[in-house]
């Protein structure tokens, strides 16, 4: 079983630019959340979408937002990054009520320079 | 909010010594997950604590479950070189809300 993919592995932009960060979820999760993580913060949650609708959103300002498509696969934009955005970008599944607990995506290392 | 803190922020130990690493909630939690991260990697799911006062053990790692259900705490006996990594405590409180994790390197 494919576990969480995420695309791209590393992504360097301008300050100003715009990102596209991209998720797909184990095969029949349909809850997708992501979290970014600078370093000495932790793991800070940014959104959370199930069955295509943004379920929470995480302190994060309005230039973070995303989607979920029908396939519940699922991409993180930021806009007018601001060099404090230089994360690693984890998108995460889970199938509640099994217990099994999150499985993360290998993230996406974003820079921005 | 809920909040989840974790104590120690960092522990450096000679291998073969035990580590312990507590997590404390501001709130009841309906159950507590565990995660590794190795470093350069992504958090691995650990174990899911539900029950007050559970323990349960995965070979050298014992997890505990406060019987307030607000604290919890992972302790690693004779430590190894491959437990290097952050553990990280997480709320159950979709999503879940992690602590800041405690570091451990481990000196061979």
């Amino acid at each position: 079983e494919a576990g969480v993919t995420q695309s791209p592995t590393h992504l360097i932009k301008t300050r100003g630019q715009q990102a596209t960060l991209r998720c797909s979820p184990i095969s029949g999760h349909t809850s997708v959340y992501w979290y970014q993580q600078a370093l000495g913060l932790g793991l800070q949650f940014l959104l959370w979408y199930d069955e295509g609708e943004e379920r929470n959103r995480g302190n994060f300002p309005p230039r973070f937002s995303g989607r979920q498509f029908p396939n519940y696969s699922s991409e993180l934009n930021v806009n007018a990054l601001e060099l404090e955005d230089s994360a690693l970008y984890l998108c995460a599944s889970s199938l509640e009520g099994t217990g099994v607990g999150y499985t993360f995506g290998s993230g996406t290392r974003l820079t921005v320079v | 909010g809920q909040q989840v803190m974790q104590i120690p922020q960092y522990q450096h130990v000679q291998e073969g010594e035990d580590f312990t690493t507590y997590c404390n909630s501001s709130t009841t939690l309906s159950n507590i997950q565990w995660y590794k991260q190795r470093p350069g990697g992504h958090p691995v799911f650990l174990i899911q604590l539900v029950k007050s006062g559970e323990v349960k053990k995965q070979k050298r790692l014992t997890f505990q479950f406060g019987e307030a259900k607000k604290n919890s705490s992972l302790h690693i006996t004779a430590t190894q070189t491959t437990d290097v990594g952050t553990y990280f405590c997480a709320g159950e409180n979709t999503p879940l809300v992690f602590g800041k994790g405690t570091r451990l390197s481990v000196i061979a």
